[in-house]
């Protein structure tokens, strides 16, 4: 079983939708969580943390749902901008390494 | 803003021969990580250097894949000989440091590679 796995979609929505997407993690001692984001043909940068409490940057809301090992990021008023692969990243414990997910697809069309 | 430099930023080689790739990770950065992304999947780690020591290189494929970080600065990452299942980008990542949780991690442009 992979640690961090997403449904690799791709979700397409119009420009202006909200579009949500979840990411499982294998491992119930993980610690911390991140969700990257990656245009195509370029490298990863982070979006945002995620947080215990859930948190909240801008259009974006991240949730963390320790009981049933998910983490989840909702986009609302999606833009043309949006579009990217979402890579979910969980902090693996013992040895500090970052496991990615192999990403979700989000496509948003004018 | 400072960046992750990486270089060539494309590669096309036979296989059987070697390459390699360069990092400059941003001044100041102590942990730096080489991860391998075959496309339609997310990055793996290959090798975390904390200054010039190697903390992690337990999926680093040793027997043809070798990296060092002399100077704890910049780093190289060798392939030889190369095959045609190494195609893939190679990103390399910096951070503040390795820290419990997680820091940061700031990645570079990536090095494309294809083996024919």
């Amino acid at each position: 079983r992979k640690e961090v796995e997403q449904d690799p979609g791709p979700f397409n929505v119009p420009e202006g939708a909200t579009v949500a997407f979840n990411c499982t993690y294998s491992n119930s001692a993980s610690q911390s969580f991140f969700w990257y984001r990656q245009d195509c043909r370029k490298e990863p940068k982070l979006l945002m943390s995620v947080y215990s409490s859930g948190n909240e940057d801008g259009r974006f809301t991240a949730q963390l749902n320790r009981a049933s090992q998910y983490i989840s990021l909702l986009i609302r008023d999606s833009k043309l901008s949006d579009s990217a692969t979402y890579l979910c990243v969980v902090n693996t414990p013992n040895d500090y390494k970052l496991s990615f997910g192999a990403g979700t697809t989000v496509t948003v069309r004018a | 803003e400072a960046e992750v430099a990486q270089s060539p930023r494309y590669k096309i080689t036979e296989k059987s021969q070697a390459v390699a790739f360069w990092c400059d990770p941003i001044s100041g950065h102590a942990t730096l990580y080489w991860y391998r992304q075959i496309l339609g999947q997310g990055p793996e780690l290959l090798v975390q250097f904390q200054d010039e020591s190697v903390v992690d290189d337990s999926q680093l494929p040793k027997d043809r894949f070798s990296a060092e970080r002399l100077k704890g600065v910049d780093s190289t990452l060798k392939i030889q000989p190369a095959e045609l299942g190494d195609s893939a980008m190679y990103l390399c990542a910096s951070s503040l440091a390795w820290v419990a949780g997680g820091n940061e991690q700031f990645f570079g442009p990536g090095t494309r590679l294809t083996v024919l």
